[in-house]
């Protein structure tokens, strides 16, 4: 049981949006900054917001994320079906620990 | 252009140590900037941050509670690589092990890993 609760799936249908939520604390999300990662079918975690929601360079502006107390959110707008992949958000705790969220599976129908 | 790789023994047995290395390229190991971070994920399983370190000189650990007393990170600048050891394996620490950056060490205030090595599957059995 992850430290940071997220939905173990969510689905859509393409050009929809979906949210992924992330929840976790006062001693992590609450007092720290959320990031999320993508996990393509077999390949490696790639970042896709830091700093709650800021986008590295080359991830779409479909992809979006915000923070709001102890809880975060990954929105994707206009669902594709190469977004079908794992989502993971991850925080800092308090107790000198990086946490990642239990991970969420998108299924675009 | 900085990419990792990860690379040791496939099979370990039950009880002995696991040992990983991670081979920088495009990067000094002793950059001010990057920490160097292990993942793990256990198959069809999520993420769990192992430890990071960062060496400019002096060295600075974090290590997941969880795992401290039996994990030991290290670097060796002249192969610019960063080692994991996992003593007294059990099969829950069969894995992919990821090395990763982490561009935050200026900034204490971050956590996150922008470049990831490939993953090496290591399996406990006897």
């Amino acid at each position: 049981q992850s430290v940071l609760t997220q939905p173990p799936s969510v689905s859509g249908t393409p050009g929809q949006r979906v949210t992924i939520s992330c929840s976790g604390s006062s001693s992590n999300i609450g007092s720290d900054y959320v990031y999320w990662y993508q996990q393509l079918p077999g390949t490696t975690p790639k970042l896709l917001i830091h700093t709650n929601d800021q986008r590295p360079s080359g991830v779409p502006d479909r992809f979006s994320g915000s923070k709001s107390g102890t809880s975060a959110s990954l929105a994707i707008s206009g669902l594709q079906s190469e977004d079908e992949a794992d989502y993971y958000c991850a925080s800092w705790d308090d107790n000198l620990k990086g946490l990642f969220g239990g991970g969420t599976k998108l299924t675009v129908l | 252009q900085l990419q990792l790789q990860e690379s040791g023994p496939g099979l370990v047995k039950p009880s002995e140590t696991l040992s990983l290395t991670c081979t920088v390229s495009g990067a000094s190991i002793s950059s001010t900037i990057y920490y160097w971070g292990w993942i793990r994920q256990p198959p069809g399983k999520g993420l769990e941050w192992i430890g990071s370190i960062y060496y400019s000189g002096s060295t600075y650990k974090h290590i997941n509670p969880s795992l401290k007393s039996r994990v030991t990170l290290s670097v060796d600048t002249s192969k610019n690589q960063v080692s994991l050891i996992v003593s007294s394996v059990t099969a829950a620490d069969t894995a992919v092990y990821y090395c990763a950056s982490d561009p935050t060490a200026s900034d204490g205030r971050y956590w996150y890993f922008d470049i990831w090595g490939r993953g090496t599957l290591v399996t406990v059995s006897s």
